[in-house]
Formats: C-alpha cells, structure tokens, sequence
C-alpha cells in the first residue's frame, strides 16, 4: 500500500540553528499539506501545494519558514531560526485534487533546545 | 475562520458504545472528515460525511447535520485497540482541513 514518506523521524536542534524537513507524497497525489501539530492540539495547516504552486500558506510565519516543492513531487519544510515554540510535530499529507480524505505520514518529532 | 468544538476526553469500558460529538462554524463547507489518531503516530481516515445523515462503516459510524453544524462518531463494541485521539475536521474551500483539538478517548478493562 502506498504511503506518504517523511524523514528525519526525530530531530533535535539548538534554538537559532536551522532545520529542515522532507516529505514524498504518493504518486499522483498532486496536492500536498503540512501541518504543524502540538501536543494535545489538533493538526494546524501551514502550507498547501497544488502541484508545484502554493495555495494557501496564510498560516506559514513566513519570517521564518518557508517551503517548497519544485517539481510538484516531494518537498521541503525549512525552519530559520529555530525557537523554542517551534517544538511540535509536523506532519505531510497528500490528496488527490478536490475534496478526498488526505493521507498522512509519519511525522517528524521536533524538539528545539 | 473556522471554529470547530470537540469534548476533550472520555473514558470507557472494553464492547461497551461511545458517541464523539463535534460542532462547527464554518464558511465554504464541503464536508466533514473523522481521523483517528494514536498517541505518537500520524491521523488516519476513518469516515467522510458530506450529506446529512449517518455513515455507517463497520464498528464504526458517523452522523452530519448540516443545519446544526454538528457531527458525531459512534464506536461500537469497543476494544482496547480503540483508545486513541478522534480528530473532527472540516474540509472548507479547496480541500483545506480545519481540525478540532480532538477527544482523547480511553478503553479500559
């Protein structure tokens, strides 16, 4: 079966320092989402790729992240600078286009220190 | 914005039936989504509820009122594997999520 894919895993970084985060969606799913989720909250959208354009990072502080995804298949999240509050868990998904359930990987555990 | 109401958490015994209520605020509807979450991992699907009335898929079902703003997931025969976090999400616009913080529901013996 078919999974979205995201590395690292866990990731610990000192506050200041920059991260980044990877995700391949599944093939054919051209629309692809990251979310941010903290513990004890519900998963939070940051960014929405429809192939390679953004369709919505209204929620992105875009002083420090940004995101890409260049050739409308896998993509990155960079954090720079890290901060303390930035310690969560974020989490990929992908979607067929229009309104279909989204499929989530496995997240990446960030801890900022 | 959207604003999505959830119970935080609820506690229940092992076959017994659970009701998961979630109500909504929201502009551009296009219908409502419950995720099943368990501590550490990522969301997966359960149901999809675009039409008023209840969807019943396995032990599990789901029920959508749209004129309430209002939805509800219904565990049956309850197992401990079930003890996980429910997510309530509306799907708005252009298939974005909005998510409630979801209700941690706990099986016991």
């Amino acid at each position: 079966e078919a999974e979205v894919a995201q590395s690292p895993r866990y990731k610990i970084t000192e506050k200041s320092q920059a991260v980044a985060f990877w995700c391949d969606p599944i093939s054919g799913h051209a629309t692809l989402y990251w979310y941010r989720q903290i513990l004890g909250q519900g998963p939070e959208l940051l960014v929405q790729f429809q192939d390679e354009s953004v369709v919505d990072d209204s929620q992105l502080p875009k002083d420090r992240f940004s995101a890409e995804r260049l050739k409308g298949v896998d993509s990155t999240l960079k954090i720079q600078p890290a901060e303390l509050g930035d310690s969560a868990m974020y989490l990929c998904a992908s979607s067929l286009v229009g309104v279909y359930e989204q499929y989530f990987g496995p997240g990446t555990r960030l801890t900022v220190t | 914005g959207q604003n999505i109401d959830q119970p935080t958490e609820m506690t229940a015994t092992e076959g017994a039936i659970v009701q998961i209520n979630c109500t909504y605020q929201t502009s551009g509807f296009n219908g409502l989504f419950w995720y099943q979450q368990h501590a550490g991992e990522a969301p997966t699907f359960l149901s999809y509820n675009v039409l008023d009335g209840l969807e019943e898929k396995g032990r599990f079902s789901s029920f959508l009122s749209r004129s309430k703003g209002y939805s509800y997931l219904l565990l049956k025969e309850l197992q401990m594997k079930d003890s996980a976090s429910y997510l309530c999400a509306v799907s708005y616009g252009n298939n974005r999520l909005a998510f409630g913080k979801g209700n941690q529901v706990v099986v016991i013996p």
